[in-house]
């Protein structure tokens, strides 16, 4: 089974600060990465998927980068609404669709 | 505009069973795989299944294969979970997604809570 390895677990940032968040595959799955947000009380929202490309309607300051085993998202300027906890998720296969364990970005 | 509306959760004992349900609207249903996924109390995400949208083929997570059952039904744009011989840790938030691309899931339900407790 394919492992991801995502951190950190939890964060404290300020409004305007840069933070990335990492997550690592066990092996190689290619681009095959998304990124979601989840608030407290509601259903994920899709961010970024095939590693970088940013879903439509998604602000720009989100992005996402790399490729193989190691992947990272990047919130540039981080704004009020941006609080919110943050998964990875690979699709390698259809079999195996393993979230990362999520970071939770706070004030 | 595309909305996922889950229904069929509740309180169940342990050992029993359960289907939800998700109906599709706003987009071709037929067209797209779907998946469930769930969130336990205070918890991550977890893939549960995914159906394809070709050949309806069923794919599950090694923690519910052999109890649970996707489906789909393509004239009502609905997908089903069947879920048997629940546990105690299959407690948790039940959410219906899209998969248009083969993995990534773009639209999202508002989840349907499952508890198994006696």
């Amino acid at each position: 089974d394919i492992q991801m390895t995502q951190s950190p677990s939890s964060l404290s940032a300020s409004v305007g600060d840069r933070v990335t968040i990492t997550c690592r595959a066990s092996q190689s799955i290619g681009n095959w990465m998304a990124w979601y947000q989840q608030k407290p009380g509601k259903a994920p929202k899709l961010l970024i998927h095939k590693a970088s490309t940013l879903e439509s309607g998604v602000p720009s300051r989100f992005s996402g980068s790399g490729s193989g085993t190691e992947f990272s998202l990047t919130i540039n300027s981080l704004q009020p609404d941006d609080f919110a906890t943050y998964y990875c998720q690979q699709f390698y296969s259809f079999s195996q669709r393993t979230f990362g364990q999520g970071t939770k970005v706070e004030i | 505009e595309v909305q996922l509306l889950e229904s069929g959760g509740g309180l169940v004992q342990p050992g029993g069973s359960l289907t939800l349900s998700c109906a599709a609207s706003g987009f071709t249903f037929s067209n797209d795989a779907m998946a469930w996924v769930r969130q336990a109390p205070g918890k991550g995400l977890e893939w549960v299944s995914t159906i394809s949208s070709i050949a309806n083929r069923p794919y599950y997570s090694d923690a519910v294969k052999g109890r649970f059952t996707i489906s789909r039904d393509n004239s009502r744009k609905t997908v089903f979970l069947h879920m048997a011989s629940l546990r105690a840790d299959d407690t948790a938030m039940y959410y219906c997604a899209r998969d248009p691309r083969a993995g990534d899931l773009d639209y999202w339900g508002q989840g349907t809570l499952v508890t198994v407790s006696s």
